[in-house]
């Protein structure tokens, strides 16, 4: 079973800083996927990525399957991206397991 | 925007009662799924649904607990006999392809609390 790790668990960052958050995974995958869950407790899709790296506005997500390792990142930091980001791994099959998040803050 | 839904968005119920669980995909999605997240823990896969059938279930979806398409919008969890460990929030989510292919669109979740 794939253990999925995140780091850090919890992040403070003031406006406009670039911040990483980082997944790493056990064993082998088939494609990763990086969710946003709000405070009020809904998730958004932000990504899927089988390899490489893909870009959607400030957010960049890049994946090495070498190292079993992703990284999620977000230029110019902003309050509204406070919240829970989790990172979820295809094993095999139709289905997540779930990192347990990184929770961040961003300060004005 | 297409969005997935869910109702209700908060339930109680008795310990031992059944509960539904309602979702409304997005309408030319195929793949639909379950997860729960119990609070403070992360989210869990319970399972999948292709094609009118379970594609893929985990261990916490045991027989207690049931997944239906009564028609062509509908996805429903149904749990026989709630226990306390049942409280949580459950999510609902839709694709039109599998998780090695697209990403999923959640509903917003229903909170379940077991008395």
């Amino acid at each position: 079973k794939n253990e999925v790790e995140q780091s850090p668990q919890n992040l403070t960052a003031q406006e406009g800083e670039f911040i990483t958050i980082n997944c790493s995974y056990s064993v082998g995958i088939s494609a990763l996927h990086w969710l946003q869950q709000h405070p009020g407790g809904g998730i958004v899709s932000l990504f899927m990525l089988s390899s490489g790296k893909k870009k959607h506005g400030r957010l960049i997500a890049t994946i090495n399957i070498q190292e079993k390792h992703s990284s999620l990142h977000i230029t110019a930091s902003h309050p509204r991206d406070s919240a829970v980001y989790i990172c979820a791994v295809v094993e095999y099959g139709n289905k997540l397991v779930f990192g347990a998040g990184t929770i961040l803050r961003v300060k004005s | 925007e297409p969005e997935v839904t869910q109702t209700p968005s908060h339930q109680v119920t008795q310990m031992g009662q059944e509960v539904i669980l309602r979702c409304v995909p997005i309408s030319n999605h195929l793949y639909f799924y379950w997860y729960r997240q119990i609070l403070g823990q992360k989210v869990e896969f319970l399972v999948s649904f292709y094609n009118n059938e379970i594609s893929e279930k985990s261990e916490i979806f045991d027989d207690q607990f049931s997944v239906e398409r009564p028609d062509g919008s509908n996805f429903t969890l149904k749990i026989r006999s709630t226990k306390l460990e049942d409280s949580a929030m459950y999510f609902c989510a839709s694709s039109e392809g599998t998780v090695t292919q697209e990403t999923q669109y959640f509903g917003p979740g229903t909170r379940l609390l077991v008395l």
